[in-house]
């Protein structure tokens, strides 16, 4: 049971443009959420995050929008620039007794052309 | 800081044989986390710890066992290796507390079971 969905396998943009990266879940206990971005033979490194309390967060060029309602988020990058060609993966937190645990979508590979 | 560091990058094991991926994190963070990453897929939690001496099981926790002898060190052992646990192994840490569950991601372990 995919909790967390990233529909979208591959996005491509051109440099200079806005990247929208989407993500659904279906859960309605997780309560905050992440992106994370991923390079070729690296560990995932964590851009950014947003409380299920807001409905937006934004940091320089990136910003999340969620949409509780529609369980519904988005990552918006303006402008695209190259070094932004990775494969980003949106995560849902969800309160343990012991610990809270992400899970985490298939991922979408962003490619930002020059 | 190194952060998390994971050994070895690679590795090649037959079928039956045993083997144990290692962890390293010099943050002092109290959580530590294995996940694996099959090809197309998201992370998918193995195990988790909360604390030297406490562990807990994830999502595939079956053919792994882990310890947590120190804060430092999260080993993850697979006992009879079998092909389905061919795949991309990521060890992660993050703080108790904090703003968000930001997590700090290792450069992975890439398992091939033959």
């Amino acid at each position: 049971d995919q909790q967390v969905k990233q529909n979208s396998p591959s996005l491509s943009v051109q440099e200079g443009r806005i990247s929208i990266l989407n993500c659904d879940y279906t859960n309605s206990m997780f309560d905050y959420f992440l992106w994370y971005k991923k390079y070729p033979a690296e560990g995932p490194t964590f851009l950014i995050s947003i409380s299920s309390i807001k409905d937006k967060n934004e940091d320089g060029r990136f910003t999340v929008f969620l949409n509780k309602s529609a369980k519904h988020l988005s990552l918006h990058i303006v402008p695209s620039q190259p070094g932004d060609s990775a494969v980003y993966f949106c995560a849902a937190r969800r309160r343990m007794e012991y610990g809270n645990k992400l899970v985490f979508g298939a991922g979408t590979i962003l490619r930002v052309k020059s | 800081n190194a952060g998390v560091t994971q050994t070895p990058k690679f590795r090649i094991l037959k079928i039956g044989q045993s083997m144990t991926l290692q962890c390293a994190q010099d943050m002092n963070h109290n959580y530590m986390y294995w996940y694996r990453q099959d090809p197309g897929m998201g992370l998918k939690l193995i195990y988790y710890s909360v604390g030297a001496g406490i562990t807990d099981k994830g999502e595939v926790p079956n053919g792994y066992n882990v310890s947590r002898s120190t804060t430092e060190d999260f080993p993850l052992r697979l006992e009879l290796a079998a092909p389905s646990q061919t795949s991309v192994y990521f060890c992660a840490s993050r703080r108790t507390s904090g703003r968000s569950d930001e997590q700090f991601f290792g450069p992975g372990t890439r398992l091939t079971v033959l």
